[in-house]
């Protein structure tokens, strides 16, 4: 079984100032972990995702998401926010027998304020 | 040269209407994916197809009915539309291998029941 914990439901950050948005999860195999984004009335855009290759990933945009094993957390940052970073974030995980098996964690709204 | 365009784009009906939401990749997957996403962005895998092969059917109402003519097309058809089915459908593709492919997302129909 899997599961993934968004612990936010809503972010708010001023403009320039650093990205947080927090995933912890759950797998009985070895997972992979991904982050997309869902601007307002557009499909989701893949941020990252982590294979097991590296445990810090970066992504576009200038964002970045650290696997932590013994934590079991997938957090997402960005050092300095954008105005064009407000969005739904959703954190995603999938146990690496098969990518069908796809669990969507609940998402975070990431405000940006001027 | 849109990756996956669906089609159409808002979609509003009277209860009791049967409809179609058309899916079409470009990327060549071989993977296709039907998802619902509800008013609190809550995202739910409603069917898989695999080389024209359904895979996935988590529980949904028998009213729905996917098809899919060849690798590239996905279709969605819905019979005796309920109130209950308002909401954005994302369609979806990836490639079956390696297994860490990520989904790619079409731009979702909004769908509306009055």
């Amino acid at each position: 079984a899997q599961s993934v914990t968004q612990l936010d439901s809503h972010v708010s950050v001023s403009e320039g100032t650093p990205v947080l948005l927090r995933c912890n999860y759950s797998s009985s195999y070895s997972p992979s972990l991904f982050w997309y984004v869902q601007h307002p009335n557009k499909g989701l855009q893949l941020l990252l995702k982590y294979t097991s290759a590296a445990t810090l990933v970066k992504g576009i945009n200038g964002f970045e998401a650290e696997f932590k094993k013994s934590e079991t957390s997938f957090h997402l940052t960005k050092p300095s926010a954008h105005m064009s970073d407000a969005a739904e974030y959703f954190c995603v995980v999938s146990d690496q027998r098969g990518y069908q098996k796809v669990t969507f964690g609940t998402g975070t709204k990431l405000q940006v304020i001027p | 040269d849109t990756a996956v365009s669906q089609t159409p784009k808002y979609l509003v009906t009277q209860m009791g209407n049967d409809k179609s939401i058309k899916c079409e990749q470009n990327l060549g997957h071989d993977t296709m994916y039907w998802y619902k996403q509800d008013s609190k962005k809550f995202l739910k895998i409603m069917f898989s197809y695999n080389n024209k092969e359904l895979i996935i059917n988590e529980t949904v109402p028998n009213r729905f009915s996917p098809k899919s003519p060849d690798k590239a097309h996905l279709n969605l058809h819905i019979n005796s539309l309920e109130l209950g089915d308002s909401a954005v459908y994302f369609c979806a593709s990836s490639s079956r291998q390696p297994d860490n492919s990520p989904l790619h997302f079409g731009n979702g129909t909004r769908l509306t029941v009055t």
